[in-house]
């Protein structure tokens, strides 16, 4: 197993601008989870994908949130119209089934 | 809803003395339930899990946890800190119907003294 791979590990935008991020689950997992940590915090749960079925939003995925997985493979994490409040680090996490679930790095994001 | 209670948000230790990190939880039933360390600016490593069966858990880095449903806890122990260990520690209960959502403490940060 390679991990959970995400990308880019830290991004810097500007207020206004859309960003996003890429997750590479691990190889087989059928489950894939995003999250959002903020300093000090524990991660909050975004939405999660079971193959290419997104099947729960958190209320915090506002409108200007979207997230994709198609062919049940990777999956990127949109945020358009960038706010200050977006400042985070954002997690992803795979698993298979029910097993153990298995966190990335983490992606960064300032909004200056 | 399902949540998690870390009492401790900081706790200090000396290098070699005994730990217990507090971990409480609400949840209708039986819950899947986790404990992950995180260095500064890193991911979430697992240490351990419970989903069912004992419920004293063994984990890696010489850690264990012990699952008390009367007290809905899952206390995180080891019986000697390493300096190494110095780091934040986020209990989870996952949601056993919702994909296995997983729900976190505000997290306890470890520091060791030598």
């Amino acid at each position: 197993d390679t991990g959970v791979s995400q990308n880019p590990r830290h991004k810097i935008t500007k207020r206004g601008q859309n960003v996003t991020f890429r997750c590479d689950p691990i190889s087989e997992h059928n489950r894939l989870y995003w999250y959002r940590q903020t300093l000090g915090q524990g991660p909050e749960f975004l939405t999660y994908f079971q193959n290419e079925a997104q099947l729960e939003k958190s209320r915090l995925l506002s409108d200007r949130f979207s997230a994709e997985r198609p062919k049940g493979s990777f999956s990127t994490l949109e945020i358009q119209r960038t706010e200050q409040g977006d400042s985070a680090m954002y997690l992803c996490a795979s698993s298979f089934t029910t097993n153990t679930i298995y966190f990335g790095e983490g992606s960064w994001l300032t909004v200056v | 809803a399902q949540s998690v209670t870390q009492p401790d948000i900081h706790i200090t230790v000396s290098e070699g003395a005994s730990l217990e990190l507090r971990c409480n939880y609400s949840y209708g039933a039986t819950p899947y339930l986790f404990w992950y360390v995180q260095s500064p600016g890193q991911g979430l490593q697992l240490l351990l899990k419970y989903f069912s069966g004992d419920t004293l858990v063994q984990g890696i880095k010489g850690f264990e946890a012990e699952f008390k449903r009367s007290q809905s806890s899952f206390n995180l122990r080891k019986p000697s800190v390493h300096w190494s260990d110095a780091a934040e520690y986020f209990c989870a209960v996952g949601d056993r119907n919702a994909g296995n959502m997983l729900t976190f403490g505000g997290g306890t940060r470890l520091m060791v003294k030598p």
